[in-house]
């Protein structure tokens, strides 16, 4: 079946502007993760969706960022007033048991 | 708090020869324990986990681990290196609400 899937792939922004990355998880996958890449802080968690319970927002650098799921499926991850520090890969995960997390192949966000 | 450290940021190794990839966790309660692969601008793939029961996991592609309590390790191993092995491994405990916490990544060279 279909795997998780993210857009856009790449994303240039300029310093300032904001930016709304998308998730598709697995299909009845309730949970859902966000996940951060960046070349000095390595792989970061950032937000943790499980159903229709408050997200575990423990992750979130600054309140610049914020994620919402409609409908427990889609997420969307919004970055407000972009720094050049959020230059990074974003990357989405789903799991329908409490072990395995699928993974997106990832939003590459660069701020110039 | 869970934590894991891998030793090693790159390793090369012949093709044909063994691969070691060394990781050690901390964590105050039983861990779940895994191993990802990531090829160039991909997203992370499972490669194989550690829960409960066995000591030894087998995983995709010829891989396998073993959790070691005594020595908090989890070191992956390969017999027989191939070329298309070449990629970047992470090793990740599960923390708290399902959150994966990763060590830093160790990329892995081919040599023909």
């Amino acid at each position: 079946g279909a795997g998780v899937s993210q857009s856009p792939s790449n994303k240039v922004t300029e310093k300032g502007k904001d930016v709304e990355l998308r998730c598709d998880p697995i299909s009845g996958h309730t949970a859902l993760y966000w996940y951060r890449q960046s070349l000095g802080q390595g792989l970061e968690f950032l937000i943790y969706f499980q159903g229709n319970s408050a997200p575990d927002k423990s992750g979130l650098p600054s309140d610049r960022f914020s994620a919402e799921r409609t409908g427990g499926s889609v997420s969307t991850l919004t970055i407000q007033r972009t720094q050049q520090e959020d230059s990074a890969v974003y990357l989405c995960a789903s799991s329908g048991n409490r072990d395995e997390q699928y993974f997106g192949p990832g939003t590459r966000l660069t701020v110039t | 708090a869970q934590s894991v450290t891998q030793l090693g940021s790159h390793v090369s190794v012949s093709e044909g020869a063994l691969v070691l990839l060394r990781c050690n966790y901390s964590s105050s309660v039983p861990p779940y324990l895994f191993w990802y692969v990531q090829y160039p601008n991909q997203g992370l793939q499972l490669l194989l986990k550690y829960t409960t029961g066995a000591t030894l996991v087998k995983g995709i592609n010829g891989f396998e681990a073993e959790f070691k309590k005594s020595e908090t390790s989890f070191h992956l191993t390969k017999p027989s290196a191939h070329m298309s092995d070449a990629a970047e491994y992470f090793c990740a405990v599960i923390q708290g609400a399902q959150k994966l916490v990763f060590g830093q990544g160790t990329r892995l060279t081919i040599n023909p």
